[in-house]
């Protein structure tokens, strides 16, 4: 099975500030990485898929990138509306697997 | 717009057995793979088990291979999971989620607002 290593696990920032989450995985998996973002006591909420395309009504400040198979999850000027659990998500091959999650808190 | 509401969610004593039910509107329910994914409490997400428009492709995770069996009816439009031999590790917020199959996209794009599912005696 394929694993997804999601890193850091909690982030702390500012409104403002530029934040990364990263997502390595164990082999390729081409670009068939998605981000989520989920709120406390809500379903999971698609940002981004395929690496770096951004869902459709998903701000512009958020952003994916990828080099090999370590994917990146940008959000360029952090709002106070963004936090909440970040994960990734391969879905490569079956088992599709979630990274760990990132629990980002606003300062 | 796409809806997906789950039911079926309950207390069930170990060892015991639930069915989940999810009632999908707002798309060509046929057109796509349907899939269940879960969390337990305060932990991360689990896929659990996918199924194509037809019926005829099941995956199932490691963890839940002989015990649940994920179905769907294409004329209620409605996706089930059975789930037999539970125990406390599969307690969780079980998630009804659209997969897309087509035109170079694979991803999950819709969820459910989830069932939960408690697992005690």
């Amino acid at each position: 099975d394929i694993q997804m290593t999601q890193s850091p696990s909690t982030l702390s920032a500012s409104v403002g500030d530029r934040v990364t989450i990263t997502c390595r995985a164990s082999q390729s998996i081409s670009s068939w990485l998605a981000w989520y973002q989920q709120k406390p006591g809500k379903a999971p909420k698609l940002l981004i898929y395929k690496a770096s395309s951004l869902e459709g009504g998903v701000p512009s400040r958020f952003s994916g990138s990828a080099s090999g198979t370590e994917f990146t999850l940008t959000i360029s000027s952090l709002q106070p509306d963004d936090f909440g659990s970040y994960y990734c998500l391969q879905y490569s091959t079956n088992p599709y697997i979630f990274g760990q999650g990132t629990k980002l808190e606003i300062k | 717009q796409v809806e997906l509401v789950e039911s079926g969610g309950n207390l069930v004593t170990p060892g015991g057995s639930l069915r989940l039910s999810c009632a999908a509107s707002g798309f060509t329910f046929s057109d796509y793979y349907m899939t269940w994914i879960r969390q337990a409490p305060g932990k991360g997400l689990e896929w659990v088990s996918s199924i194509s428009g037809n019926g005829n492709t099941i995956y199932y995770a490691d963890s839940v291979k002989g015990r649940f069996t994920i179905s769907r009816d294409n004329v209620k439009n409605s996706l089930y999971l059975q789930m037999n031999s539970l125990g406390a590790e599969d307690a969780a917020v079980y998630y009804c989620v659209r997969k897309l199959a087509a035109a170079g996209n694979y991803h999950f794009d819709y969820w459910g607002q989830g069932a939960l599912v408690t697992v005690s005696s």
